[in-house]
Order: structure tokens, then sequence, then C-alpha cells
């Protein structure tokens, strides 16, 4: 079975533009989160999404923002991109039961310039 | 707040031998989940162990054992037999009740695990 993808791999950005990162869970998984982590740092919550609708959300400005389509996969929208927004942004599917154990994507590393 | 403190930023083992990798937490939540995570140089978070605030064994997943003491909040995470493929960073985290809904982890800052043959 495929595990989580998330696309793009890699990404740099200029301050001050948008970016937008896509992640499909693995089949079955209907919840979807995001996490940021940056170099030297456990992963940040940033996210979760289950059935469309945003469940909950970490300490992370308005400029973060997320949706999640009826497929169940997600997309994560940053603006006015800052150098401090340079990370490593990873998505992880569960089931919306038991454990909840999240499984993670190889995440998508962006760079801002 | 919830807490996750791993104090081991880096830990050298050589293979064939166990290692211990040091994990406490801090939650006033009665019901909360632990787990560990392996990530390799590839940057994907790998799933290891899960340990639930009120099993009863510890809980072991091949080579994989957590040593979780739940009055010192302590989730340690024993590998057996060190492999050269070990070698990564192993993260603590936990979600305590009040995330379950959001199934929100918070991590610790994570431990870098080096085999030596």
């Amino acid at each position: 079975d495929a595990g989580v993808t998330q696309s793009p791999t890699h990404l740099i950005k200029t301050r001050g533009q948008q970016v937008t990162l896509r992640c499909s869970p693995i089949s079955g998984h209907k919840s979807v989160s995001w996490y940021q982590q940056v170099l030297g740092q456990g992963p940040q919550f940033i996210f979760q999404y289950y059935e469309k609708e945003e469940r909950g959300r970490g300490n992370f400005p308005d400029r973060f923002s997320a949706r999640q389509f009826p497929n169940y996969s997600s997309e994560l929208n940053v603006n006015a991109l800052l150098l401090g927004d340079s990370a490593l942004y990873l998505c992880a599917s569960s089931y919306d039961r038991g454990p909840g154990e999240q499984y993670f994507g190889p995440g998508t590393r962006l760079t801002v310039t | 707040a919830q807490k996750i403190t791993q104090t081991q930023p880096g830990m050298f083992v050589q293979e064939k031998e166990a290692v211990t990798l040091d994990c406490t937490y801090d939650t006033s939540d009665q019901s909360y989940g632990l787990f560990w995570y392996k990530q390799p140089s590839s940057g994907e978070m790998i799933f290891l162990i899960y340990q639930g605030s009120y099993d009863e064994q510890n809980a072991t997943e091949g080579r994989y054992s957590l040593n979780f003491q739940k009055a010192r909040k302590s989730a340690n995470l024993v590998i057996s037999a060190s492999q050269l493929g070990d070698s990564a960073m192993y993260f603590c985290a936990m979600r305590g009740a009040r995330d379950t809904g959001r199934r929100a982890l918070t991590f610790g800052s994570g431990t870098r695990l080096q085999v030596q043959p």
C-alpha cells in the first residue's frame, strides 16, 4: 500500500511570496495533520483536518491556512513568506479512532531566501 | 501545557548492543498516549511504538520496547541488538486527552543515535 505522499519535495521561494504544499494520505485515512520542523528541532503541530473540517490549529499566524478535499488529500498554504518559514513541512495521516498513531510523508523542504 | 523532554542530544552504541533513549513528559491529563518516531536523514518520520497511559504492560514491537514508568513520567525507548540502520534521530511525542480530537502530537527535541560497527 502506498504511504503518505507529499509534493513538491523541495521548494525555494523569495520573501513575501506564497506557497502551496500538497499531501495525499494513506488510503482509508480520513485525518490529515500538518507539522513544521525547523532544523534541529522536533516537529511543531500546525493543523489537523478531518472530513474536510479543521479539527485543530497550533500556534501559527494566520498566514498559514489549509484545506482538505473530498478525497481526503490536503493543501497547506503559506502567504507572505518570511525567512523563518524555512523548514521541513511534514504531513501525517491517521485513522480517527484508537491510539491514532500518525504516519508521516517524506516532507517538503521549503527554503525562503 | 504538555511538554516532552529528551535530555540526550546524541548517543553512540556499538552494533548488536542495546541502547536506551530517555524521554520524560509533563501533562496534567489523566489519559494520554506516548509515541516514539525514528527520523532517518531522508526526513520521513517513521512510527515505532505506542504506549497508552492506562496500558498495564510495557509496549513492545520487535526490537523496540518502551520502558513506561508512569509515576516518574518517563517513557524510555529501548532498542535491542542495535543495527547500523538504526542510526537516525529519535523523537518522543505525546498526545493528551484534550488533543485527542485534533490528533496533535507534542514532540521532544530528539536524540541522534549513531550505531558504530
